[in-house]
């Protein structure tokens, strides 16, 4: 079974200059989670999807960051303009389903660098 | 303040020997608790899974406990190994029939197993 794939690996670009993260999970999995992860911190939830809706976004930084998931498969999560504080691993998820009986995979991360 | 407490920070251990991770959780009404293991530079990958009625679930040298009651968790390493160095992530499944689908991450402990 092929994992949460996620491009690119890494990333370094300028203060408020914009990037876009890509994510395609596993075949059939219905809900997709995008989560921000400093250095030494657990992941925080960005934004979850269940197919192309959003189920929670409140912690998205909504004037700069978006994501969308078209179809209810690949998912991308850009950052425009970017900051220095967005230095992190960008993590994205997906589980077969919402209510959290079964295990979430988790892709390989970005790491975002901004100078 | 964080839904999911995770103690000690960090630990040094040499190869051979057990240590025990701690995870004090608030999350109230829950569906499961997950531990997971982050190698550096990798996503986190699932250990165990438990449910709110489970009391212990092993996974090799891995063992986790749970108690509902006090809302505390542990995961136990048996004869520690080199690969055993990483993040271990204390994860809890809010309940979804309180129309609450989120993971809670713990901050993770770092496990550095040296020879």
């Amino acid at each position: 079974e092929a994992g949460v794939a996620q491009s690119p690996r890494y990333k370094i670009i300028e203060k408020r200059q914009s990037v876009a993260f890509w994510c395609n999970p596993i075949s059939g999995h219905a809900t997709l989670y995008w989560y921000q992860q400093i250095l030494g911190q657990g992941p925080k939830l960005l934004i979850q999807f269940q197919n192309n809706g959003v189920v929670d976004d409140s912690q998205l930084p909504k004037d700069r960051f978006s994501a969308e998931r078209l179809k209810g498969v690949d998912s991308t999560l850009k950052i425009q303009p970017a900051k220095l504080e967005d230095s992190a691993v960008y993590l994205c998820a997906s589980s077969l389903d919402l209510k959290g009986f079964t295990e979430a995979f988790f892709g390989q991360g970005t790491r975002l660098t901004v100078v | 303040k964080n839904q999911v407490e995770q103690s000690p920070q960090s630990l040094i251990i040499l190869e051979g020997k057990n240590c025990t991770l701690q995870c004090n959780y608030t999350v109230s009404p829950f569906s499961n608790l997950r531990w997971y293991k982050q190698d550096t530079g990798r996503g986190p990958v699932s250990l165990t899974i438990m449910t709110f009625s489970e009391n212990t679930k092993s996974n090799g040298r891995y063992t986790a406990t749970l108690d509902a009651d006090t809302k505390q968790s542990s995961l136990h390493i048996t004869a520690s190994q080199l690969s055993d160095s990483a993040s271990y992530i204390c994860v809890v499944s809010h309940d979804y029939r309180s129309n609450d689908y989120k993971l809670s991450f713990g901050a993770g402990t770092t496990v550095t197993v040296r020879a």
